[in-house]
């Protein structure tokens, strides 16, 4: 069955630097979303990515961060300078642009630890 | 504004059924979902409503929506030990964007 992946599973990065969050969605999904779950905290919608742009973006989703589908497969979010307060757990996921389906398929999570 | 609450934990014994309570303030949700984290896990997807059913069975999961009251539920019939994992309810907005507004999950215990 397919499924979405992450990399790294867990990334330690210290506070200024950049971090490059991979994913892959579902191959024939069209619509692309990264979420973060600080701990403790509920999950936080930071940007969805249809047809190579930007639809929507959270207030969370500042000029640090970035998201780009570089080639065809891979969905990556850039934070360019890390904040103690970006530790969390970043969730991919991927969905179809079919009229009825409105599901989100989640990857396994980065778990981003800034010192 | 959009919020989802839901109780933060449930404990069951094994067989018994569970259900999880979840309510939402935005009335133009259009769907409502069910996803389980299990420890070390990601967030898998369980089921979820369209906002115009009030209820949904899926084998040992029935999903019931009170659009009037704005409250969800997700019933587990025989609950397994496998079944223990954090439960959470999320609803989509109307719109193109299709973001999704999590509850904090519901962490089931199922007791032998």
């Amino acid at each position: 069955e397919p499924e979405v992946t992450q990399t790294p599973s867990h990334q330690v990065t210290q506070m200024g630097q950049e971090v490059i969050l991979r994913c892959v969605p579902i191959s024939n999904h069209l619509y692309f979303y990264w979420y973060r779950q600080i701990l403790g905290q509920k999950v936080e919608f930071l940007v969805s990515f249809y047809n190579n742009e930007i639809s929507e973006k959270s207030e969370i989703f500042d000029d640090q961060f970035s998201v780009e589908r570089p080639d065809g497969s891979n969905f990556t979010l850039k934070i360019r300078s890390t904040k103690l307060e970006d530790s969390a757990m970043y969730f991919c996921a991927s969905g179809t642009s079919g009229t009825v389906s409105y599901e989100q398929y989640f990857g396994p999570g980065t778990r981003l630890t800034v010192t | 504004g959009e919020d989802v609450e839901q109780s933060l934990f449930l404990s069951v014994r094994e067989g018994d059924s569970s259900v999880i309570n979840c309510t939402y303030t935005d009335s133009s949700s259009t769907y409502l979902y069910w996803y389980k984290q299990e420890p070390g896990a990601g967030l898998q997807l369980l089921t979820y409503i369209f906002s115009n059913m009030d209820m949904k069975q899926d084998q040992r999961l029935t999903v019931l929506l009170n659009k009037k009251d704005k409250h969800l539920s997700l019933r587990i019939a025989d609950t397994q030990t496998g079944d223990s994992a954090i439960y959470f309810c999320a609803e989509s907005i109307a719109g193109n964007n299709r973001k999704l507004i999590w509850g904090l999950g519901t962490s089931l215990a199922v007791n032998p």
